[in-house]
């Protein structure tokens, strides 16, 4: 089955402690990005990757970091989170990055205390 | 700056009636704009438009695009309880997207 996965799919964490959200596809896809969802702010991405080794900021990249060393995987790093990085967060994939439909994974709440 | 503002904000409607949500766009660089329907958790696909004047329909879901005026509606004919979602509309530029804030449809049996 076609699958955008991330993990976790819930976490409490506090001020500080590194964390990672890994994002992996099983479609082959080139373009992967991550998108946080707070409410009245919709969705708004954060980081994007054209293809392994190749990626860019986003709208909102302050406090993330992200790597694409295989294909599959777009793992989210939080080095130092902090609470206002309390959200909802949203991994996605593409096989047509330029205009393509986006597949998205389940989500992941994060929450910082 | 690229914005995408969709309207209304929410909606709230009987079973039977028929919905237009609007999306419209200030973005430099357009490819494709697309709609996603959101409820429990992940976004999932409903059109993707890129050429102005075509509608796309899907059962009782259909979406136009005006590449002049800069917008795009998405159409729901004889709504059901299942349509209660939030219907959320993207544009997506060179490597990016940007989402419109989104509408939230409630549906009244």
């Amino acid at each position: 089955e076609a699958q955008v996965t991330q993990n976790p799919r819930y976490l409490i964490t506090v001020t500080g402690k590194k964390l990672t959200v890994t994002c992996s596809q099983n479609m082959n896809h080139e373009y992967m990005s991550w998108y946080r969802q707070d409410p009245g702010l919709g969705l708004r991405q954060i980081y994007y990757s054209m293809n392994v080794e190749v990626t860019d900021k986003g709208d909102v990249p302050e406090g993330y970091k992200v790597s694409r060393k295989e294909k599959r995987n777009f793992p989210l790093i939080l080095e130092s989170p902090s609470p206002n990085q309390t959200s909802l967060y949203f991994c996605a994939s593409s096989s047509q990055y330029k205009t393509g439909e986006l597949f998205f994974g389940e989500g992941s709440r994060l929450t910082v205390l | 700056e690229d914005k995408v503002v969709q309207s209304p904000l929410s909606l709230v409607v009987h079973e039977g009636d028929t919905v237009t949500l609007n999306c419209s766009y200030e973005v430099t660089n357009f490819r494709s704009l697309l709609w996603y329907k959101q409820e429990k958790k992940a976004p999932t696909f409903l059109f993707m438009l890129t050429s102005s004047g075509i509608e796309k329909k899907s059962g009782r879901l259909s979406s136009i695009l005006d590449k002049k005026e800069l917008f795009s509606i998405l159409n729901i004919t004889a709504t059901q309880t299942g349509d209660s979602a939030i219907y959320l509309c993207a544009w997506s530029g060179t490597y990016k997207y940007i989402f419109g804030t989104g509408t939230r449809l409630k549906v009244l049996a």
